[in-house]
């Protein structure tokens, strides 16, 4: 399968704890971005990579969230002290560049208890 | 800035007939438009996409969307609804320079009626 990849599918913690989660986008994608959906909502932009650079962050993403795109290939979304307003379902989609389409993974679905 | 309205949260039609999910957009550029299909524990499809060319636009499974500019609308038809075709859908809006981020509509899910 070369298409966009999440892991894990699942993540059940507990208020406080931290987590991660990665995405590996199509390969010779350049252009990363993460959005997170939450329910009987559309997804929401949260930030964007090119290549390794993070170009832009949403208002949603607070202190308390990181992404990181190391070498311009996969990424990681970190939450750090999770609260239960942190459950939500976190998309990545990938894309060849400027005005190309936006592919997704299955996403990551986050619940904090 | 950007958005979309969709303006059903539930459609449902029975098999066989018609299926229509209404979409307005607004935006202060010429956009790009999409549609994307989600099903339950699966990631998100791309149905089709309006980027300037024709303004009738045709997708997979049969569905396709007409860009009316003068109504600010891109609602999504298919003539002969499925089984299959039960999930919900996002109208989608993207503005073409910049972050060129895409900005969903709340969905419409569409139940197909045996």
């Amino acid at each position: 399968d070369t298409g966009v990849s999440q892991n894990p599918r699942h993540k059940i913690t507990k208020r406080g704890q931290n987590v991660t989660f990665r995405c590996d986008p199509i390969s010779e994608h350049n252009r990363l971005y993460w959005y997170r959906q939450t329910l009987g909502q559309g997804p929401e932009f949260l930030t964007y990579f090119q290549n390794e650079a993070q170009l832009e962050k949403s208002r949603l993403l607070s202190d308390r969230f990181s992404a990181e795109r190391p070498k311009g290939s996969f990424s990681t979304l970190e939450i750090q002290r999770t609260e239960q307003g942190d459950s939500a379902m976190y998309l990545c989609a990938s894309t060849l560049g400027s005005q190309e389409t936006q592919y997704f993974g299955p996403g990551t679905r986050l619940l904090v208890l | 800035a950007q958005s979309v309205t969709q303006l059903d949260s539930h459609v449902s039609v029975s098999e066989g007939t018609p299926v229509l999910l209404r979409c307005n957009y607004s935006s202060s550029y010429s956009p790009s438009l999409f549609w994307y299909v989600q099903h339950p524990n699966k990631g998100l499809q791309l149905l089709l996409k309006y980027t300037s060319a024709a303004t009738l636009v045709k997708g997979i499974n049969g569905f396709e969307a007409e860009f009316k500019k003068s109504e600010t609308s891109f609602h999504l038809t298919k003539p002969s609804a499925h089984m299959s075709d039960a999930a919900e859908y996002f109208c989608v809006v993207r503005i073409n320079f910049g972050n060129e981020k895409l900005t969903f509509g709340t969905g419409t899910r569409l139940t197909i009626i045996p």
